[in-house]
């Protein structure tokens, strides 16, 4: 299995509230992925990283903000968390061959 | 826009019987297409690809599926199903945006599986 992890694996916080998720993965690849997962709606991608530094949107990007500093490091920020944004998280990497276990996130 | 629909929110199959998933596309050109499989609580994994030339496509846990261009369409298949193939399917494609490749995907298929 590919090395990705996410943490944390849950969260509960309060509408209002900074939140960041960690993506991290093992094996050097140039290309990770953050997806929010939601009933009815499959996954929906939030943003995307294409090298260290180089990032893009997606199409649900409104209300997050992503960095990649190094390489196996990809964050998710909730700047303002609001309940719309309670969903789970993947994190992809390789063209989204391979994707992580997942945070789930509740906005209180 | 390209896109991916799977027609089937939810399919209930007996163990030791045959599945067919649906999955329809609307895309340009030939596109690349993915089916993915997620298990209670967890990620999503890949079953298989398709990138071009042969038209059936062979993935992992006893897992094929069929690209038709005349009917637009990715059906994935199982010609036994097992109690442990209980779990939600995703069909999706990706389209060329900005400054990579990224996934569209359909909005899933629940397998239940009886015994």
């Amino acid at each position: 299995d590919a090395g990705i992890t996410q943490s944390p694996r849950h969260k509960v916080t309060e509408t209002g509230t900074p939140v960041t998720l960690r993506c991290h993965q093992t094996e050097n690849h140039r290309y990770m992925y953050w997806y929010r997962q939601d009933p009815g709606h499959g996954l929906r991608l939030i943003h995307y990283s294409y090298g260290v530094k180089d990032t893009d949107k997606g199409e649900v990007s409104d209300g997050y903000s992503v960095s990649r500093s190094k390489t196996e490091d990809f964050l998710l920020t909730l700047e303002s968390a609001t309940s719309s944004q309670t969903s789970v998280y993947f994190c992809a990497i390789r063209n989204e061959q391979f994707f992580g276990p997942g945070t789930r996130l509740t906005v209180l | 826009a390209q896109s991916v629909t799977q027609p089937d929110i939810h399919i209930t199959v007996s163990e030791g019987a045959s599945l067919e998933l649906r999955c329809n596309y609307s895309y340009g050109a030939t596109p690349y297409l993915f089916w993915y499989v997620q298990s209670p609580g967890q990620g999503l994994q890949l079953l298989l690809k398709y990138f071009s030339g042969d038209t059936l496509v062979q993935g992992i846990k006893g897992f094929e599926a069929e690209f038709k261009r005349s009917q637009s369409s990715f059906n994935l298949r199982k010609p036994s199903v097992h109690w442990s193939d209980a779990a939600e399917y995703f069909c999706a494609v990706p389209i060329s945006s900005g400054s990579a490749r990224q996934l569209t995907f359909g909005s899933g298929t629940q397998l239940t599986v009886l015994p």
